[in-house]
């Protein structure tokens, strides 16, 4: 059984640019959750979906970050203009259901922003 | 707002020594308790989990973790590292009662560097 698969590994973006960042669940699992590792911090939770539905994005910046899980393909997690604030590692983890479930994490995205 | 501290940011230890790597919570309610380990290069991976039941908790690679609820603690153990062991530890929790939603909220973590 695959684990999380999260692509690409390693992003690079100037400023102003847009950032795409792709996660797949582990088999079976319809639960998403996004964090964000920022240098020297630990992860910081970003926003949680499952199946078509967004059912927590309390930790998701405002404005440029957005995130979706169709009921077909990765989950996406979008970043439109950005910053270089915005440098950081994204992980993506999953788990089979809401409660009492273990999260299983990708091996993450590293974004960096010229 | 619930939080997490680890308060020992890097830990370097010889070979078969003794280890304990500290967490404390914040949280006035009852949650789930879990530590995640990084190996260099490696996605993260559960250590070991507290849910409900004997607050001492055994884990994979012979690590093990005491849930003290009176000092809001989960420290982690493991009687003689090796080099191995080397890596970065994450503890982390989330609120038992917040049904349909795990998020977890993690600590900044520990580095740990072992000495072969």
């Amino acid at each position: 059984n695959a684990g999380v698969m999260q692509n690409p590994r390693h992003l690079v973006r100037r400023r102003g640019q847009e950032a795409r960042l792709r996660c797949s669940p582990m088999k079976g699992h319809s639960h998403v959750y996004w964090y964000r590792q920022l240098p020297e911090e630990g992860l910081k939770f970003m926003v949680y979906l499952q199946k078509e539905n967004i059912i927590d994005e309390s930790g998701m910046p405002k404005e440029r970050f957005s995130a979706e899980f169709p009921k077909e393909g990765p989950s996406i997690l979008r970043i439109q203009q950005v910053v270089r604030g915005d440098s950081a590692a994204y992980f993506c983890a999953s788990s089979p259901r809401s409660q009492g479930s273990t999260q299983y994490f990708g091996p993450g995205t590293r974004l960096t922003v010229l | 707002a619930q939080s997490v501290s680890q308060h020992n940011h890097h830990v370097i230890l010889s070979e078969a020594a003794s280890l304990e790597l500290g967490c404390n919570y914040s949280y006035g309610g009852t949650v789930n308790l879990f530590w995640y380990v990084q190996y260099p290069g490696q996605h993260l991976q559960l250590l070991l989990k507290y849910f409900s039941g004997d607050p001492l908790v055994k884990g994979i690679k012979g690590f093990e973790a005491e849930f003290i609820k009176s000092k809001f603690s989960f420290n982690l153990r493991k009687p003689s590292v090796q080099w191995s062991d080397t890596a970065e530890y994450f503890c982390a929790m989330n609120m038992e009662e917040r049904v349909g939603n795990e998020k977890l909220t993690f600590g900044t973590g520990t580095r740990l560097t072992i000495i072969p």
